[in-house]
């Protein structure tokens, strides 16, 4: 099994719709990340949580939001979905337990609002 | 602040010749680097990653990158390109104080031809 799981793989949605995306891990890490990947601007960090009770803004949170439930679930909303919303989403988690915290990444979720 | 530039938005090389995708960086601190690859609708991958000590770091699938401090670079290379290296990679950079958060590059794809 996959050690960063992503749900949904793909989503379709309208413009004002909430969602959510979650992602799950089993490698026992501290720290969650969520990414936003558009082409041509590679990743860009939207919120990470360096344990259950920190959650910090990344360099593009608005419109986002983010929720902990566990040390394994990192989940993230959108609350109001516009079409620039339009993107390939990832979750990474990374070790503590490393100098330098070598991140690992879920499969995606790709996600289209009309 | 952090930043990494990766010098080409694409890349085309014919089977077995050399893969060259360059990446420079900028960084106040001593930096962690990292290539990831990413495969048509696959999540991002570890290549290889330089933390200290051997400037000369190898990875899977026979890629190699070198740490060069004078030249702020961590070029990637392999010798011999093979159909299978057809993807996208990023570099990506982190350390001081983005201690645990990576910063990406806009990423290459690499196209190889028969």
């Amino acid at each position: 099994d996959a050690d960063v799981t992503q749900t949904p793989r793909n989503r379709i949605t309208k413009t004002g719709k909430r969602i959510m995306l979650e992602c799950s891990q089993t490698k026992g890490h501290d720290r969650m990340y969520w990414y936003r990947q558009d082409p041509g601007l590679g990743l860009r960090l939207i919120y990470y949580s360096f344990d259950v009770k920190d959650i910090n803004k990344g360099e593009i949170s608005d419109g986002y939001s983010v929720s902990r439930q566990a040390q394994a679930k990192f989940s993230l909303s959108l609350e109001s979905a516009i079409p620039n919303q339009t993107a390939l989403y990832f979750c990474a988690t990374s070790d503590l337990q490393t100098p330098e915290e070598t991140q690992y990444f879920g499969p995606g979720t790709r996600l289209l609002v009309l | 602040a952090q930043s990494v530039t990766q010098l080409g938005s694409h890349v085309s090389v014919s089977e077995g010749a050399l893969v060259l995708l360059r990446c420079n960086y900028s960084s106040s601190v001593p930096p962690y680097l990292f290539w990831y690859v990413q495969y048509p609708n696959q999540g991002l991958q570890l290549l290889l990653k330089y933390t200290t000590g051997a400037t000369l770091v190898k990875g899977i699938n026979g890629f190699e990158a070198e740490f060069k401090k004078s030249e702020t670079s961590f070029h990637l290379t392999k010798p011999s390109a093979h159909m299978s290296d057809a993807a996208e990679y990023f570099c990506a950079v982190s350390g001081g104080t983005s201690y645990g958060k990576l910063t990406f590059g806009q990423g290459t794809i690499l196209t190889v031809h028969p």
